[in-house]
């Protein structure tokens, strides 16, 4: 069965430090991934997705991913964190039927 | 292009109560997903309507349904409120010529049952 696991509910950082948030998924087809970013009270904004075309995705807002499929990962990057960049970051796979599947979530400060 | 739009935005009800929330997507996209958001359990998937007819669908009670109309709009009624059916209900539409389309969210809407 299709799952994400996405490791630390809580990531902070520095201003202008990297940011890594991190993404496990588990499938038993070629999977299609996504980042969703969550500002307070708004709905879920797509940051990046990965369908096979390449295997490194850049999205939107500075933000890249890297398919690893050796690693069964899909980890969320951006070299330089920002203020306006603190949210809560989703990733997701979608099943076959187009149900998408959530991981819990990571919650991401960033300091001044 | 107009974005997802979920009417009402937040919502109080009472217990035994029902409720219908309300889903326009973005104009040419035929399906449409609801999912619940909750602190405990996080984003789960409630169903999706595609063509007026359900699709696909999640691990909810039969308090939970829903319905599409040929303009592509989406209702979901909750019926015999209970309290832990507060939560985030968020819609999202997609074009869904292929069933793994990308998802684009509106802005919710809250609902709090007391």
């Amino acid at each position: 069965a299709q799952s994400v696991t996405q490791l630390g509910s809580h990531v902070s950082v520095s201003e202008g430090a990297l940011v890594l948030l991190r993404c496990n998924y588990s499938s038993s087809v070629p999977p299609y991934l996504f980042w969703y970013v969550q500002y307070p009270n708004q709905g879920l904004q797509l940051l990046l997705k990965y369908t096979s075309a390449a295997t490194l995705v850049k999205g939107i807002n500075g933000f890249e991913a890297e398919f690893k499929k050796s690693e069964t990962s899909f980890h969320l990057t951006k070299p330089s964190a920002h203020m306006s960049d603190a949210a809560e970051y989703f990733c997701a796979v979608t099943l076959p039927g187009g149900k998408l599947i959530f991981g819990q979530g990571t919650e991401l400060s960033v300091k001044p | 292009k107009a974005g997802v739009t979920q009417t009402p935005r937040y919502l109080i009800k009472t217990r035994g109560q029902q409720v219908t929330l309300s889903c326009s997507p973005i104009s040419g996209h035929r399906s449409v997903s609801w999912y619940q958001q909750t602190p405990g359990q996080g984003l789960q998937f409630l169903f999706e309507y595609f063509s007026e007819t359900q699709r696909n669908k999640g691990n909810f009670p039969g308090r939970f349904s829903g319905r599409q109309f040929s303009n592509s709009r989406s209702e979901m009624n909750v019926s015999t409120l209970e309290l832990g059916d507060s939560a985030l209900y968020l819609c999202a539409s997609s074009l869904a010529e292929r069933r793994q389309e990308t998802q684009y969210f509106g802005p919710g809407t809250r609902l709090l049952v007391l």
